[in-house]
């Protein structure tokens, strides 16, 4: 049973690019979270996702970052026109969240944006 | 607003030392704690704890919640070079999770 599966692992981006990160949940999961960490500090979410519906965005900035998970296909966490602060790693997790129990979220293993 | 808090930042201690890692929380919505190993890469998931005063144990590591102190302990037996490591506590409320700031734990031979 394969993992979180993220793509690209790095990615640089010049100011004012677009980046396009990618999450793909563990089979059988259909929830995913967003996380990121910036140099020196710890795991922040960002926002918490189920098919085809944002659950909670409350961890994402206001502007210039959105984030999908379509009814097929991977989760994209994008960011438009990009800033050197956000340099950071950025995490994906699932869960199976199965009515109501407690759940643990696995991690991915992360995608290093560099802003240059 | 929601804070979990980890002590020591860090640590250094030699191969065969037990060490005792530090969670404590304040967090609205509690529904579980959980402890996570990362090192240069994904977090790891260790433990996840719900009850009060009940021991989970995997190996050399075990850890235990107390509601009432709104606190949890990890405890490493007999570390090994490949505990070094940086531990995370997170507290999962509503869905999200909600982490400390690590410690960064540091074994030598």
């Amino acid at each position: 049973n394969a993992g979180v599966m993220q793509n690209p692992r790095h990615l640089v981006r010049r100011r004012g690019q677009e980046a396009r990160l990618r999450c793909s949940p563990m089979k059988g999961h259909s929830h995913v979270y967003w996380y990121r960490q910036l140099p020196e500090e710890g795991l922040k979410f960002m926002v918490y996702l189920q098919k085809e519906n944002i659950i909670d965005e409350s961890g994402m900035p206001k502007e210039r970052f959105s984030a999908e998970f379509p009814k097929e296909g991977p989760s994209i966490l994008r960011i438009q026109q990009v800033v050197r602060g956000d340099s950071a790693a950025y995490f994906c997790a699932s869960s199976p969240r199965q009515g109501g129990w407690v759940d643990t979220q696995y991690f991915g293993p992360g995608t290093r944006l560099t802003v240059l | 607003e929601d804070k979990v808090v980890q002590s020591p930042l860090s640590l250094v201690v030699h191969e065969g030392d037990t060490v005792t890692l530090n969670c404590s929380y304040e967090v609205t919505n509690f529904r579980s704690l959980l402890w996570y190993k990362q090192e240069k890469k994904a977090p790891t998931f260790l433990f996840m704890l719900t009850s009060s005063g009940i021991e989970k144990k995997s190996g050399r590591l075990s850890s235990i919640l107390d509601k009432k102190e709104l606190s949890s302990i990890l405890n490493i037996t007999a570390t090994q070079t490949g505990d070094s490591a940086i531990y995370l506590c997170a507290v999962e409320a509503r869905g999200k999770l909600i982490f400390g700031q690590g410690t960064e734990l540091s074994v030598k031979p």
